[in-house]
């Protein structure tokens, strides 16, 4: 059964970098049919996409968050990672990974996704 | 960038149906999917591709893309539907593709 967990740090100072990782269980990272991708929800508020990665390394960014942000992926760990630079209070969030179809330009939904892991950034 | 509209709020009673909109520009040429989201919970896929439901999803859950809106309807509502709700795009325009979600509805049941 397919499983993912995200693991980093709760507690991130203001200006440094927030480095995620998410554990792929149950389901190889260099499947063809699917990318990876982060998504965060700070607190009581809905849902943004920071962007994606596919098992050979091309990544997709949200467009405001682009200059900020660094996706990777390490197959032989079964993992992919974010890292977010520069953080602010406002990148308080929980950040979930996900997995989603995607086949010859056709995108799918979100369909696997982590429970999701609380970053608070503050001093 | 492009913008998904949903309503923040949906109330209805038990056994009615709730409908609920999503809003973008010529949203019907793009594949639209939906989540349900309880409060302490990862978001869960409850329609995808406009219309198809994963395996588990009652049928009470439907949904339709054309034109400017698309719509998620969930009949004979029961006191488990009342959750967020999202609706999500894949969007490109020439530009590398970038994911948008709606703001989200909360669905009260009465």
């Amino acid at each position: 059964q397919l499983q993912l967990q995200e693991s980093g740090p709760g507690l991130v100072k203001p200006l440094e970098t927030l480095p995620l990782t998410c554990t792929v269980s149950g389901a190889s990272i260099t499947s063809t049919l699917y990318y990876w991708g982060w998504i965060r929800q700070p607190p009581g508020k809905g849902l943004e996409w920071i962007g994606s990665v596919y098992y050979s390394g091309t990544t997709y960014y949200k467009p405001s968050l682009s200059s900020r942000v660094a996706i990777s992926v390490d197959t032989s760990k079964n993992q992919f990672s974010l890292k977010l630079k520069s953080v602010t209070a406002a990148d308080t969030a929980i950040y979930y990974c996900a997995r989603v179809a995607y086949s010859s330009g056709w995108w799918g939904a979100f369909e696997i996704w982590g429970q999701g892991t609380m970053v608070v950034v503050s001093s | 960038s492009y913008v998904l509209t949903q309503p923040p709020s949906v109330s209805v009673a038990p056994g009615k149906t709730a409908t609920i909109t999503c809003g973008g520009n010529n949203i019907g040429s793009k594949s639209v999917h939906w989540y349900q989201q309880k409060p302490g919970q990862a978001p869960m896929v409850v329609i995808y591709y406009d219309k198809d439901r994963p395996s588990g999803i009652p049928e009470r859950f439907s949904g339709s893309n054309s034109g400017n809106t698309a719509t998620l309807t969930i009949s004979r509502v029961d006191a488990g539907d009342e959750a967020d709700y999202y609706c999500q795009v894949w969007h490109s325009g020439g530009d590398p593709p970038s994911s948008v979600f709606g703001g989200g509805t909360k669905v009260t049941v009465l």
